[in-house]
């Protein structure tokens, strides 16, 4: 069954810095790969997915993921935060339908100032 | 454009009390999921339900849970029997169609259920 790890509970980063959250991934077969971004008190929205083709994919928001199959990875980057990106972000991987999908703990950011 | 609407967005059950959770999916969705939220967990998938079908409940508690998606109204989740185990946030989410890919998920801002 496919899984989904992300090592980060909690980065902090400055306003303007550049962002990297790690995302890994466990799946025999090519795997459908997404980040998601929950705002407090909010439901999940779909930030990028990933199902074939192009290992960069761009995003809503500015952000952007590489699939890097070699690492099992799927890291979330983008070149400047802003402070409303704090936020916590779900990476989840999926066998090719919604009931399948698996998600990660979560990563928890914090924008200073 | 109405998007997923769950309520209560809060609600509090004393232990041995029934919690029922509400789910309407977007405007012409017909698939619905229910997703628990642990702190520091992620969310677990729970029960994927289209108009009064159970599709797939391999994440539904084996006692106690039980999910409804009836023809007319919205998708049901109900936990009898409430524990302290069972606080957690419940969301769902809704989708147009299962296709061969996958059809956007759309969620709601969840109910945090809460047990005293």
């Amino acid at each position: 069954a496919q899984s989904v790890t992300q090592p980060d509970i909690h980065i902090t980063v400055s306003e303007g810095a550049s962002l990297e959250l790690r995302c890994n991934y466990s799946y025999g077969a090519t795997p459908y790969l997404f980040w998601y971004v929950q705002s407090p008190g909010q439901g999940l929205q779909l930030l990028l997915k990933y199902f074939s083709g192009d290992t960069l994919v761009q995003g809503i928001k500015g952000f952007e993921a590489e699939f890097k199959r070699s690492q099992s990875s799927f890291n979330l980057r983008k070149p400047s935060v802003h402070w409303s990106d704090a936020a916590e972000y779900f990476c989840a991987v999926g066998a090719g339908n919604n009931n399948d999908m698996r998600f990660g703990a979560g990563t928890r950011l914090t924008v200073k100032p | 454009n109405a998007g997923v609407m769950q309520n209560p967005r809060h609600l509090v059950r004393r232990r041995g009390q029934e919690a029922r959770l509400r789910c309407s999916p977007m405007k012409g969705h017909s698939h619905v999921y229910w997703y628990r939220q642990l702190p520091e967990e992620g969310l677990k998938f729970m029960v994927y339900l289209q108009k009064e079908n159970i599709i797939d409940e391999s994440g539904m508690p084996k006692e106690r849970f039980s999910a409804e998606f009836p023809k007319e109204g919205p998708s049901i989740l109900r936990i009898q029997q409430v524990v302290r185990g069972d606080s957690a946030a419940y969301f769902c989410a809704s989708s147009p169609g299962q296709g061969t890919h996958y059809s956007p998920l759309h969620f709601g801002n969840g109910t945090r259920l809460t047990v005293t």
